[in-house]
C-alpha cells in the first residue's frame, strides 16, 4: 500500500497567516492527490483534487501543488472558519489511502 | 446536486451483526465510486474500502479486509457497510463518500453514522 505522511501533525496559526501543509507519498502517485478539510461533528469536505484543482465553491485562498511524491496545501490569509483538520488522500493505486491529518488551531 | 444520507446511530453488542446504509440522491449513483471512511474517537480518518456502483468492483484496505463487506443496490441508489460480528473496537463514526468514475476524488459525503459496540 502507498503510505501518505503529512507534516506537521498540528500547527498553531493566527487569522491572516499563510499556512502550508506537506504531504509525502511513499512512492510516486503522479497527480492523484486530493485534500480534504474536516471539522469536528461535520462531514469532511473536498478542497483540492488532482493535486492542484480547486473544487467548486472552495475559496481561492486554498491552493495545492506538487506531483510525484511531494505535495503542498497552502492556505493564504487564514480565516476563522479554516481552523480544522486537513487530510491528503491518494487515488493512484488501490487501496486508496489517507494521510494522518494536520490539525490547524488558533495561536 | 448529489446528497448522501446515512442511516442513524446504532448501538450493538459484541458479536452482533450490523448493516449501515448510505442513500444517494441525484442521477449519478450508477457511475460513482462509493467509499467508506472510519473515524475512531480522537483519531484521524481511515479509508476502509471503495466500491464502484456500476459493477460492484470492490477494493478493501488491508486493515478491513475480511471484517467488513461493502455492497450497493443500484435499484435504490444505496450503498451498504456491514459487519457479521462486531467488536468493541468497531465503535466509531463511519462516513460514506462518493466520487465520479471520471475522477479520482470524493466530492460528496454523508453526514456520518455513529456505531457503538458495548456489552
Amino acid at each position: 500500500d502507498i503510505q501518505m505522511t503529512q507534516s506537521p501533525s498540528s500547527l498553531s496559526a493566527s487569522v491572516g497567516d499563510r499556512v502550508t501543509v506537506t504531504c509525502r507519498a511513499s512512492q510516486s502517485i503522479a497527480g492523484y492527490l486530493n485534500w480534504y478539510q474536516h471539522k469536528t461533528g461535520k462531514a469532511p469536505k473536498l478542497l483540492i483534487y488532482a493535486a492542484s484543482s480547486l473544487q467548486s465553491g472552495v475559496p481561492s485562498r486554498f491552493s495545492g501543488s506538487g506531483s510525484g511524491t511531494d505535495f503542498i496545501l497552502t492556505i493564504n490569509s487564514l480565516q476563522p472558519e479554516d481552523f480544522a483538520t486537513y487530510y491528503c488522500q491518494q487515488s493512484h493505486s488501490s487501496p486508496w489511502t489517507i494521510g494522518q491529518g494536520t490539525k490547524v488551531d488558533i495561536k | 446536486e448529489v446528497q448522501l444520507v446515512q442511516s442513524g446511530a446504532e448501538v450493538r453488542r459484541p458479536g452482533e451483526a450490523l448493516k449501515v446504509s448510505c442513500k444517494s440522491s441525484g442521477d449519478t449513483f450508477s457511475t460513482s465510486w462509493i467509499a467508506w471512511v472510519r473515524q475512531m474517537p480522537g483519531k484521524g480518518l481511515e479509508l476502509m474500502g471503495i466500491i464502484y456502483s456500476g459493477d460492484s468492483d470492490t477494493r478493501y484496505s488491508p486493515s478491513f479486509q475480511g471484517h467488513v463487506t461493502l455492497s450497493v443496490d443500484k435499484s435504490t441508489s444505496t450503498a451498504f457497510l456491514q459487519w457479521s460480528s462486531l467488536k468493541a473496537s468497531d465503535s466509531a463514526m463511519y462516513y460514506c463518500a462518493s466520487g465520479p468514475s471520471s475522477g479520482w476524488y470524493l466530492d460528496h459525503w454523508g453526514q456520518g453514522t455513529q456505531v457503538t459496540v458495548s456489552s
